[in-house]
C-alpha cells in the first residue's frame, strides 16, 4: 500500500535555531517527492520538487534530501525565523498515475 | 508563477443551502483540475479529479451528488455543495496541473476556501 508517513507530528523550536523534518514513503513506482509549506487558513505552497536521481535540493534556507534506496526524505530549515511557522506536507507522486500520496504533515512552531 | 484563485475565500450558509465555489487558473490553461477537502489538523483528502469537458472521477466514499463538480473550461471548476450539512463544514482546496514534460503532475493550488455550514 502506498504510504507516506512523516515526523515528528509537531515541533517547537526557537527564532533562530535549525531542525529537519522527517518523511518515510513506500510509493511504489516513484516518480517525485514534493515539500509543501501549508500555512494556517491558506493552500499548501511547493518549497521543493525532487526526483529519483536527484539527492539534495535547496530553496533559501530550505533544503530537502532524497535517499532513494531507504525511501526517506528530509527537509532542513536553517536559521528559522518566526514566518516558518506552518505544517510541513511531504507528498508523493506516484509514476504508474501520477496520484499524489500526502503525508499527514508536521506542524512547526516557531517562537521569539 | 502559475496562480491559482479561489472565491469565496469562506463563506458561512444555513443547513440545507447549497453553496458554489469557484477555482480559477489565471494565467494557465488548466485540463485537469482537482478538489481536495481539509479538516482540522488533518492533511489534504482529495475529493475528485475534474477533466475539462468530461464528468469528474470522485475518489470513493465521496458522494458526486451532493458535491457536484463542472469544469466548464481551461481555467474554471466550479464545486457545489448541495444541500450542506455541518458535518460539511471544512477547508475545501482546489488545484490545477500545468502539464509539464518533466514534472508531469505539477499542480499549483488555491488559497482554500473555508466552509462554515450552521
Amino acid at each position: 500500500k502506498n504510504q507516506v508517513e512523516q515526523s515528528p507530528q509537531s515541533l517547537i523550536i526557537l527564532e533562530g535555531k535549525n531542525c529537519t523534518l522527517q518523511c518515510n514513503y513506500t510509493v511504489s513506482p516513484f516518480s517525485n517527492l514534493r515539500w509543501y509549506k501549508q500555512d494556517t487558513g491558506r493552500g499548501p505552497v511547493s518549497l521543493t520538487i525532487m526526483t529519483f536521481s536527484e539527492n539534495t535540493k535547496s530553496n533559501g534556507r530550505y533544503t530537502a534530501t532524497l535517499d532513494a534506496d531507504t525511501k526517506q526524505s528530509s527537509l532542513h530549515i536553517t536559521a528559522s525565523q518566526l514566518s516558518d511557522s506552518a505544517s510541513y506536507i511531504c507528498v508523493v507522486s506516484a509514476k504508474s498515475n501520477y496520484q499524489l500520496i500526502w503525508g499527514a504533515g508536521t506542524k512547526l512552531i516557531i517562537k521569539p | 508563477g502559475a496562480v491559482v484563485s479561489q472565491h469565496p475565500s469562506w463563506v458561512i450558509c444555513k443547513s440545507g443551502t447549497s453553496v458554489k465555489i469557484e477555482c480559477r487558473s489565471l494565467d494557465f490553461q488548466a485540463t485537469t483540475m482537482f478538489w481536495y477537502r481539509q479538516f482540522p489538523k488533518q492533511s489534504l483528502m482529495l475529493m475528485a479529479t475534474s477533466n475539462e469537458g468530461s464528468k469528474a472521477t470522485y475518489e470513493q466514499g465521496v458522494e458526486k451528488d451532493k458535491f457536484l463538480i463542472n469544469h466548464a473550461s481551461l481555467t474554471l471548476s466550479t464545486l457545489t455543495v448541495t444541500s450542506a450539512h455541518p458535518e460539511d463544514s471544512s477547508f475545501y482546496i482546489c488545484s490545477a496541473r500545468d502539464w509539464d514534460p518533466v514534472e508531469a503532475d505539477t499542480q499549483y493550488f488555491g488559497p482554500g476556501t473555508r466552509l462554515t455550514v450552521l
